[in-house]
């Protein structure tokens, strides 16, 4: 149980295009979502919380407008990197809470995106 | 937000026991701690977690210290699937957000 799947595991795009990635989780109901990022040899940044049916909450730096979130339901949340540059190339997580046990976090197996 | 600190890297033999250590020196008494792994490019993996008690599963142990400012997670008979960054985490208090450290470099070695 508790899987979480991202889609797609990979993508290139072209610099000013946007880019949408999915996040599912196949198994269990998540109120709330989270979006990470990764860069080489670096660790995860927490970008933002995804909440189920409202605006997402961004920590401090991200852009909100560059990094649209919408969770739609309780099993879909969606990340889209709009006018995609070289920076945002990067490796892209997002992770589903659970309502059972302590409140653990399930996370998917990463996107990874590259803008030329 | 507590944090967690942890050694940039370890080595450990194949077969012999790989004991992670964790400061969380700032943990608050309701705060869990929880261990996740990240192979090379791929997303992390819960391990274990744990308040106050000791745990186990089938993929490691917790020691928690009485006063909870460290913990040191085992995995009991390390394999070179074990190789990967394993990371600490104190659940910011009153979210659920989890705030990643720099996490622990685990090389197992033939």
């Amino acid at each position: 149980g508790a899987v979480v799947s991202q889609h797609p595991s990979w993508v290139i795009c072209k610099s000013g295009t946007s880019v949408k990635i999915e996040c599912r989780s196949l198994d269990f109901q998540a109120t709330t979502m989270f979006w990470y990022r990764q860069f080489p040899k670096q660790s995860l940044m927490l970008m933002a919380t995804s909440n189920e049916g409202s605006k997402a909450t961004y920590e401090q730096g991200v852009e909100k407008d560059k990094f649209l979130i919408n969770h739609a339901s309780l099993t879909l949340s969606t990340l889209t990197v709009t006018s995609a540059h070289p920076e945002d190339s990067s490796f892209y997580i997002c992770s589903a809470h659970g309502t059972s046990g302590d409140n653990e976090q399930f996370f998917g197996p990463g996107t990874r995106l590259t803008v030329l | 937000d507590a944090k967690t600190t942890q050694p940039p890297s370890m080595d450990c033999a194949e077969g012999r026991a790989a004991n992670l250590p964790c400061n969380h020196s700032t943990i608050s008494g309701n705060e869990y701690v929880y261990w996740y792994r990240q192979i090379h490019s791929q997303g992390p993996q819960y391990i274990i977690h744990g308040l106050k008690n000791n745990e186990t599963n089938e993929m490691a142990s917790l020691i928690i210290t009485e006063d909870r400012k460290s913990s040191t997670l085992i995995l009991p008979h390390a394999t070179l699937r074990d190789t990967a960054v394993y990371y600490c985490i104190v659940r910011a208090s009153g979210t659920y957000k989890y705030i990643f450290g720099t996490g622990t470099r685990l090389k197992v070695l033939a």
